[in-house]
């Protein structure tokens, strides 16, 4: 049982490129979440999605992205990179809002130099 | 706006010791709270989810406690071991399903 499932583990960006981040859950669960986490800071919602075909903002959305095409998927995306975008980056689901647990991947550790 | 505090930020203690952990919030409109434990370089692992509506949850040696209304809830580890040493956060949920995290409070237990 894969669980959540993320891609890359690890990347190094230079200021102004772009990348995608891939999660991807094997659960059926309705909800998906993408945080990131620094340190001292704990964690912090970048956007989330409580269906296929929708996405909503969280605490800290601004120079991300996402898109929620098939269920089982969720992408990030950072469309010009900035040093301030370093980070680890955590993507979780959950099977409702409220009712159930998040289960958590294992994390993409992102350096923009 | 959520803010979520955890304290003590870092504890060490010998093995078998009794410990509690702190979580404070600042609104009381929430829909749940959960404690997670994470492990150096690792994800999250959920320990324990409390509904609004409920007071408390046990799983195993741990107990966690909700008190709603004063904004607060206390993770319970009974009988400690060098295992349970990682990082352990809670969490709370809004009414919009935006989960808002504390910093956390990083565990040692001393062999």
């Amino acid at each position: 049982n894969a669980g959540v499932t993320q891609t890359p583990k690890f990347r190094v960006l230079k200021t102004g490129q772009s990348m995608t981040l891939l999660c991807a859950q094997d659960m059926n669960h309705e909800y998906m979440y993408w945080y990131r986490q620094d340190p001292g800071m704990g964690l912090r919602l970048i956007h989330y999605s409580v269906g296929e075909g929708t996405t909503a903002k969280g605490e800290v959305p601004d120079g991300y992205n996402v898109s929620r095409l098939k269920k089982q998927n969720f992408l990030l995306g950072l469309e010009s990179a900035a040093p301030s975008q370093t980070s680890v980056y955590f993507c979780a689901s959950s099977n409702s809002g409220g009712a159930g647990e998040q289960y958590f991947g294992p994390g993409t550790r992102l350096t923009v130099t | 706006k959520q803010e979520v505090t955890q304290i003590p930020a870092a504890l060490s203690v010998p093995e078998g010791e009794n410990l509690v952990l702190n979580c404070s919030f600042t609104d009381s409109a929430i829909y749940n709270l959960q404690w997670f434990r994470q492990d150096p370089g690792k994800g999250l692992t959920s320990l324990l989810l409390i509904q609004s509506s409920q007071r408390e949850q046990t799983s195993g040696r741990l107990n966690a406690s909700l008190d709603k209304s004063s904004g607060r809830s206390t993770l319970y580890i009974a009988a400690s071991q060098p295992g349970d040493s990682a990082t352990y956060l809670c969490a709370v949920e809004d009414n919009f399903n935006k989960f808002y995290f504390g910093s956390g409070t990083k565990l040692n237990v001393k062999p």
